[in-house]
């Protein structure tokens, strides 16, 4: 079975300074990896996603995220946060053939002024 | 980015009454819906995946006879909420999402808001 984990509850930081929010997951063969993130009573907006290729993929906003393979990790990155990132990022993983997306529990994201 | 629409966005309403809520996509076709339930700062639950033109496919502990879901065309899919239950209450969210190429995202509605009395 496909899972998530995204191992910390909050991540905050200051305001211009890098941001990094961690996944690891488990798939039983080739992932396709999602980051979205949700603002308070609304839904999940794509930022972007890995399918193959470059292991270092760009999306919305100026986010990022790496692929690693051997550590079965899809980190999200930000080199300079913003206040208006504030917001919950969750990463979701596919196996090639299944349907259904599988979401971790989510992490809130903190930027302080 | 392709648009998926939800309505209403919020509604309250009495115990024991159905509630309807609806899922587009507004430009594109999407064979694939998805609704899902999130309650107050926690991960999405998936309850059921649909295809245009056939029965939806329900996770284990939903009940289908509580949660209707009609996929009747490639743009709208519905979800009716059969007498409704304080515990019922919940941000409902649906997801749509081209078949091909089967790497498609999902693309998200901005969810509706159920308050049972």
């Amino acid at each position: 079975a496909q899972s998530v984990a995204q191992p910390e509850d909050q991540v905050k930081v200051a305001e211009g300074n890098p941001l990094t929010v961690k996944c690891t997951y488990s798939v039983s063969g080739n992932p396709y990896l999602f980051w979205y993130v949700q603002y308070p009573n609304r839904g999940l907006q794509f930022l972007l996603k890995y399918i193959t290729g470059d292991n270092l993929v760009k999306g919305s906003y100026g986010f990022e995220a790496e692929f690693n393979k051997s550590q079965t990790s899809f980190h999200l990155k930000k080199p300079s946060a913003l206040v208006s990132d504030s917001a919950l990022y969750f990463c979701a993983v596919r196996d090639y053939g299944n349907n259904r997306l599988a979401f971790g529990k989510g992490n809130q994201v903190v930027v302080i002024p | 980015g392709a648009v998926v629409s939800q309505h209403p966005s919020r509604v309250i309403c009495k115990s024991g009454t159905s509630v309807k809520i609806e899922c587009r996509s507004l430009d594109f076709q999407a064979t694939t819906m998805f609704w899902y339930r999130q309650f107050p700062k926690q991960s999405l639950m998936l309850m059921a995946t649909s295809n245009e033109g056939s029965k939806a496919t329900y996770e284990q502990g939903v009940e289908k006879d509580k949660f209707l879901i009609n996929h009747a065309s490639l743009t709208l899919s519905t979800l009716t909420v059969t007498s409704a239950h304080p515990e019922d209450s919940s941000f409902y969210i649906c997801s749509a999402r081209d078949q091909w190429p089967s790497y498609n995202e999902q693309f998200f509605g901005p969810g509706t808001r159920l308050t049972v009395l």
